[in-house]
């Protein structure tokens, strides 16, 4: 079945460090693959989507290509502010009926100090 | 910008209690969700809609009922609230259109916190 495995967490930097949180997944067919970010007390909210291979991903400063290749979908961010403290999901999914639900991974809790 | 809202956002309740969990989106979209976030962050996925008189249990078990009689709206109810779910909830929806963008993108409300004494 489909699945999705994330970096676990958590994970604290320094501001201005570099982020990567992996992320990598098993799916049948070609799914579409996201990184959703969930602050403090909030809903979450995309942060950037592929839809297909080689795709790349990119908001506020985040990156994220779609290999087929090695299956992964790994966040980055060159320089990581305070602001990006949060608990970023990776998630993955694929068209029609219990299919078109999403599979998130278990999530990463990044924390990042001045 | 995404639509979707959820009341209240916060409710503290005693044990026994019927709880309703409102879920409105204005965007239109068929399939609906509701997510139990645990305090250790996780998603389960509990309930689903495809539309209008649809309703579909997720991956968890819950004893919570939903339903779906307006497009826009999916209330997630509790007859009787006991302490074991106290818990964040989060409703979704998303568009099930196939278009050449179609990725399955889903839309997320603030959550409900409740917690159950």
């Amino acid at each position: 079945g489909n699945s999705v495995t994330q970096m676990e967490g958590p994970v604290t930097l320094s501001e201005e460090a570099f982020l990567t949180i992996n992320c990598t997944y098993t799916a049948t067919g070609y799914p579409s693959l996201f990184w959703y970010v969930q602050y403090p007390g909030e809903g979450l909210q995309l942060l950037l989507k592929a839809t297909k291979a080689d795709d790349k991903g990119s908001n506020k400063g985040f990156e994220a290509t779609y290999r087929k290749e090695t299956t992964s979908f790994h966040l980055e961010k060159g320089s990581v502010q305070v602001s990006d403290s949060a608990v970023y999901f990776c998630a993955l999914g694929t068209y029609g009926g219990s299919q078109g639900n999403l599979i998130f991974g278990k999530g990463t809790k990044l924390s990042v100090k001045p | 910008e995404a639509d979707i809202y959820q009341t209240p956002r916060y409710l503290v309740i005693g044990t026994g209690k019927k709880i309703t969990l409102e879920c409105s989106q204005t965007m239109g979209h068929d399939k609906m969700y509701w997510y139990q976030q645990d305090p250790g962050m996780e998603l389960h996925l509990i309930h689903y809609s495809y539309g209008v008189n649809s309703t579909e249990k997720g991956d968890l078990s819950s004893e919570s009922t939903v339903s779906r009689i307006r497009t826009e709206h999916f209330p997630l109810t509790l007859e009787s609230a006991r302490p074991s779910h106290t818990s964040q909830y989060l409703c979704a929806s998303s568009d099930e259109r196939e278009a050449p963008s179609f990725s399955n993108e889903q839309f997320f409300g603030p959550g409900t916190r409740l917690t159950v004494l």
